[in-house]
């Protein structure tokens, strides 16, 4: 069965600081994989996501993922941070034979402090 | 052109009552999928319909069930509700079921079951 495994249900940063979200899936097939963030109140909105080719993915807001494969995992950064990044932030994987069904992480709330 | 919604924004039940909860897709979209969305967890895989017909099922009871009509709205319905059906209810629509398509997720119905 495939998971997915977000480490830190809670990180802060300052703001100006490098963000770094850790996500590690498990799956026996090739991936996709996302990340979403949700602000208070509201639904999921896609961050960024890869499907096949190029490993380093960028996505919008200044945040990227790499893909690293040897290591199953798909972390997600920005260089520096805005205290508008403040939200709660998913990673999610799809298999092929699941179609486009996401599995999802619990999440990591993200604090930024002035 | 109109995203993802979902009505109502927010409901209160009593368990062991019926509730049913709907979602309008983005146009253009035949495949409804819905997660429940538990206080502090990620979102889990209830069901999806593709063309009204349901592909695939996560692992939730049969009073969990749903409908998608020929305009791929979409309804949930909750039947004999309990404490542990409290959560956040998301729809996510795509333009098809394949793994490349991206879901697009709406704001959510917010069901608290006393």
């Amino acid at each position: 069965a495939q998971s997915v495994t977000q480490l830190g249900s809670h990180v802060s940063v300052s703001e100006g600081a490098l963000v770094l979200l850790r996500c590690n899936y498990s799956s026996s097939v090739p991936p996709y994989l996302f990340w979403y963030v949700q602000y208070p109140n509201q639904g999921l909105q896609l961050l960024l996501k890869y499907t096949t080719g190029a490993t380093l993915v960028k996505g919008i807001n200044g945040f990227e993922a790499e893909f690293k494969k040897s290591e199953t995992s798909f972390h997600l950064t920005k260089p520096s941070a805005h205290m508008s990044d403040a939200a709660e932030y998913f990673c999610a994987v799809s298999r092929m034979e699941y179609g486009n069904k996401l599995v999802f992480g619990a999440g990591t709330i993200l604090r930024v402090k002035s | 052109e109109t995203g993802v919604t979902q009505s109502p924004t927010h409901l209160i039940k009593t368990r062991g009552q019926q509730v049913t909860l709907r979602c309008s897709s983005q146009s253009g979209h035949n495949t409804v999928s819905w997660y429940q969305q538990a206080l502090g967890q990620g979102p889990q895989f209830i069901f999806q319909y593709y063309r009204e017909e349901e592909n695939g099922r996560g692992n939730f009871p049969p009073r969990f069930s749903g409908l998608q009509f020929p305009n791929y709205s979409s309804e949930l319905n909750v039947n004999a509700l309990e404490l542990d059906d409290s959560a956040l209810y998301l729809c996510a629509s795509s333009l098809d079921s394949g793994r490349s398509y991206e879901q697009y997720f709406g704001p959510g119905t917010r069901l608290t079951v006393t």
